[in-house]
C-alpha cells in the first residue's frame, strides 16, 4: 500500500511563477513531512520540512503547507528558477517510532520553462 | 569532507554473483538508513543502525541481503546471489538523534547503482 502519494508525475512550470507540488499521506501516525529535491545521479538533497503541530513553513522561496485533516501538504516554491528542475519527492515519518524511516512518494519532475 | 559518501558508484554484475557496497555516514552522526530505489518509485527503506545495532528490518530485506556497521561508523550491505530484480539505485543516509535541534533530516549520499544481467 503506498502510504505517500504524490499524484502528479510531472509539472511544468515557467520560470518567475509559483510551483506547487502535492503530496497525500494516508498513515495518521506521520508527525513529520520532508521534502527532498533530487538530481539525475546524485543522491536526495533535504529542502524543507513541517511538523504535525504546524500548518506552514517558509525557507526562503520555498513553503510547505500542512492540511492535517485532510491529510495533504503541498510545497511552492515563488520564484520558480530553472535550477529547480528536478524529481521532488515528499516524504513522511512518525518521530515517536525511534526509527525514523522516511516512506517517501513515487515523486514529481518538475521542469521550469526558461 | 562534510556529506554521507558511498562506493562503488555504480556496479555491474551477473546473475548469482555477491556484490558489497559500503557507505560512510557523516562522522558525527550515530543512525544510518539504507534504502533502496527502482525506477519510477521513490527510495524504499531496507534497514536501519543505530550506533552498530542493527534495529530494524524491512521485509524487502530478503535472507540474501545483509548489511552491518561493526563499529558504529561505516555500513556494508551484501546482497549474495544476485537476481535481476536486485538491479536499483542503493542509497544510504545518515543522521543524528543527539539533540542537534535541526530539522530531524536524514543526508543522503550519492547512491550505488546495481546492474544485475
Amino acid at each position: 500500500d503506498q502510504q505517500v502519494k504524490q499524484n502528479s508525475p510531472s509539472l511544468s512550470v515557467q520560470e518567475g511563477r509559483i510551483s506547487i507540488l502535492n503530496c497525500d499521506y494516508t498513515n495518521s501516525m506521520f508527525d513529520y513531512f520532508l521534502w527532498y529535491k533530487k538530481y539525475p545521479a546524485e543522491g536526495p538533497t533535504f529542502l524543507i520540512s513541517i511538523s504535525s503541530i504546524k500548518d506552514k513553513n517558509e525557507d526562503g522561496r520555498f513553503t510547505v503547507f500542512l492540511n492535517k485533516s485532510a491529510k495533504h501538504l503541498s510545497l511552492h516554491i515563488v520564484p520558480s528558477q530553472p535550477g529547480d528542475s528536478a524529481v521532488y519527492f515528499c516524504a513522511a515519518t512518525d518521530l515517536n517510532f525511534g526509527n525514523e524511516k522516511l516512506t517517501f512518494g513515487t515523486g514529481t519532475r518538475l521542469t521550469i520553462i526558461p | 569532507d562534510t556529506g554521507v559518501s558511498q562506493d562503488p558508484r555504480h556496479k555491474i554484475t551477473k546473475r548469482g554473483q555477491n556484490v558489497t557496497f559500503r557507505c560512510d555516514p557523516i562522522s558525527e552522526h550515530n543512525r544510518l538508513y539504507w534504502y533502496r530505489q527502482t525506477l519510477g518509485q521513490g527510495p524504499e527503506f531496507l534497514t536501519y543502525f543505530q550506533n552498530e545495532a542493527q534495529l530494524e528490518k524491512s521485509r524487502l530485506l530478503s535472507d540474501r541481503f545483509s548489511a552491518e556497521r561493526p563499529k558504529g561508523s561505516f555500513s556494508t550491505l551484501e546482497i549474495q546471489r544476485t537476481e535481476q530484480g536486485d538491479s536499483a539505485m542503493y542509497l544510504c543516509a545518515s543522521n543524528t538523534n543527539l539533540g542537534t535541534g535541526g530539522n530531524n533530516e536524514q543526508f543522503f549520499g550519492p547512491g550505488t547503482r546495481l546492474t544485475v544481467l
